[in-house]
């Protein structure tokens, strides 16, 4: 069954270095997401990508993030220069567009720890 | 925004014993998705259900989209069960929308 993954499981970083999280959607997928979560709290919306654009963001998405899709398998969430409150589990998510059916797929989650 | 509510807040059964939980959103949505969180913290994609009734083994959910709540019904529970269970809604392609989720502890 396809699914979505991504990469690194775990990234340890220090307070103020820049931090690429990757994820390869399903492979079909053309709506793509991005969640975090810090610990103990609810998943929240980053921000959503679709046809090579921002389709939605939160106010959480502010100007140290941005969101790249590379190449045609990979989508990216670059923080560039990470603070304290930066550290959570980072989700990636993918739907598919013409099957009428608007579940989203999540990966297994990036776990950034920033010192 | 949307909002959405999940209830109880914290649940813990005996093994073998049934649970209801229940998640109640504030406007219409067409995706409504049930996860279990396990302890490494994964999703795990337990139903897409924006309306009526599926089942997959012990696990089943309800939604009743005209009065904006879902229900999922976990039988004969397992220690396995326990974890976070988060409900999530949105429309369309849109963001989705977490609640707070039910901590659910199993006791052997």
């Amino acid at each position: 069954e396809p699914e979505v993954t991504q990469t690194p499981s775990h990234q340890v970083t220090q307070m103020g270095q820049e931090v690429i999280l990757r994820c390869v959607p399903i492979s079909n997928h053309l709506y793509f997401y991005w969640y975090r979560q810090i610990l103990g709290q609810k998943v929240e919306f980053l921000v959503s990508f679709y046809n090579n654009e921002i389709s939605e963001k939160s106010e959480i998405f502010d100007d140290q993030f941005s969101v790249e899709r590379p190449d045609g398998s990979n989508f990216t969430l670059k923080i560039r220069s990470t603070k304290l409150e930066d550290s959570a589990m980072y989700f990636c998510a993918s739907s598919d567009v013409g099957s009428g059916n608007n579940e989203q797929f999540f990966g297994p989650g990036t776990r950034l720890t920033v010192l | 925004g949307i909002q959405v509510e999940q209830s109880p807040p914290d649940l813990i059964l005996q093994e073998g014993a049934n649970s209801t939980l229940r998640c109640n959103f504030s406007d219409s949505v067409n995706n409504l998705q049930w996860f279990h969180q396990n302890p490494w913290g994964q999703l795990i994609n337990l139903f897409y259900i924006p309306s009526g009734t599926k089942q997959n083994g012990r696990l089943s959910a309800t939604t009743v989209a005209t009065e904006r709540y879902s229900l999922l019904y976990i039988s004969s529970s397992q220690t396995t069960d326990s974890g976070v269970y988060f409900c999530a809604v949105g429309a369309g392609r849109r963001a989705l929308t977490f609640g707070s989720g039910t901590r659910l502890q199993v006791q052997p």
